[in-house]
């Protein structure tokens, strides 16, 4: 079972940035934060990951706490185009595969 | 570069036929990742291969299911004697190593219905 703990939907006003929320109490020191999303029908595209820092990339930014136990995917400025199903990931087994949860679902509307 | 390629993007089958679902991976890459999403659930992880390796295969059904990634070609994900639960859309993904740092890349699916 995912290790993670997201609300089950939000919505966004397009041009406005959204917020994603999660929770991972119980993160290990060595495992990453990853995050990604499903556009309806499409397949799984990678966002951002990060340990402890703080990232950012030109699709959103990361704030992890400095506990680890929650973090926040931020995109800046959303689009139509971002509403989907978006994805915290912490637990990484040891041969790397991901495991999905529910995902929150993000409808941006106009 | 091209991406995670699947083929086909759709594919019907009557209840007994043998399904064959293709990944080629992208380029440089050598580890393969076929996750499941029936109707209307999340991504279910089924098997993990290296090439000529099957490495991690908890996710897989006991009966009927069967993977591969042969050291030429693609992947390929084989559902024998395919039944209406088997429908559901199966992603391929890829990644360059065996690393907690790595990401994977996706492919867009096959849509498999069984009539």
């Amino acid at each position: 079972d995912a290790k993670t703990t997201q609300p089950t939907s939000m919505d966004c006003a397009e041009g406005r940035a959204a917020n994603l929320p999660c929770n991972h109490s119980t993160i290990s020191g060595n495992e990453y934060v990853y995050w990604y999303r499903q556009i309806h029908s499409q397949g799984p595209q990678y966002i951002i990951h990060g340990l402890k820092n703080n990232e950012t990339n030109e699709m959103a930014s990361l704030i992890i706490t400095e506990d680890r136990k929650s973090s926040t995917l931020i995109l800046p400025h959303a689009t139509l185009r971002d509403t989907a199903v978006y994805y915290c990931i912490v637990e990484r087994g040891a041969n790397s595969k991901l495991t999905f949860g529910k995902g929150i679902t993000l409808s941006v509307r106009p | 570069n091209a991406g995670v390629m699947q083929n086909p993007r759709h594919l019907v089958r009557r209840r007994g036929q043998e399904a064959r679902l293709r990944c080629s991976p992208m380029k440089g890459h050598s580890h393969v990742y076929w996750y499941r999403q029936l109707p209307e659930e999340g991504l279910k992880f089924m098997v993990y291969l290296q090439k000529e390796n099957i490495i991690d295969e908890s996710g897989m059904p006991k009966e009927r299911f069967s993977a591969e990634f042969p050291k030429e070609g693609p992947s390929i994900l084989r559902i024998q004697q395919v039944v209406r639960g088997d429908s559901a859309a199966y992603f391929c993904a890829s990644s360059p190593a065996r690393d907690r740092n790595e990401k994977l890349f996706f492919g867009s699916g096959t849509q498999l219905s069984v009539l």
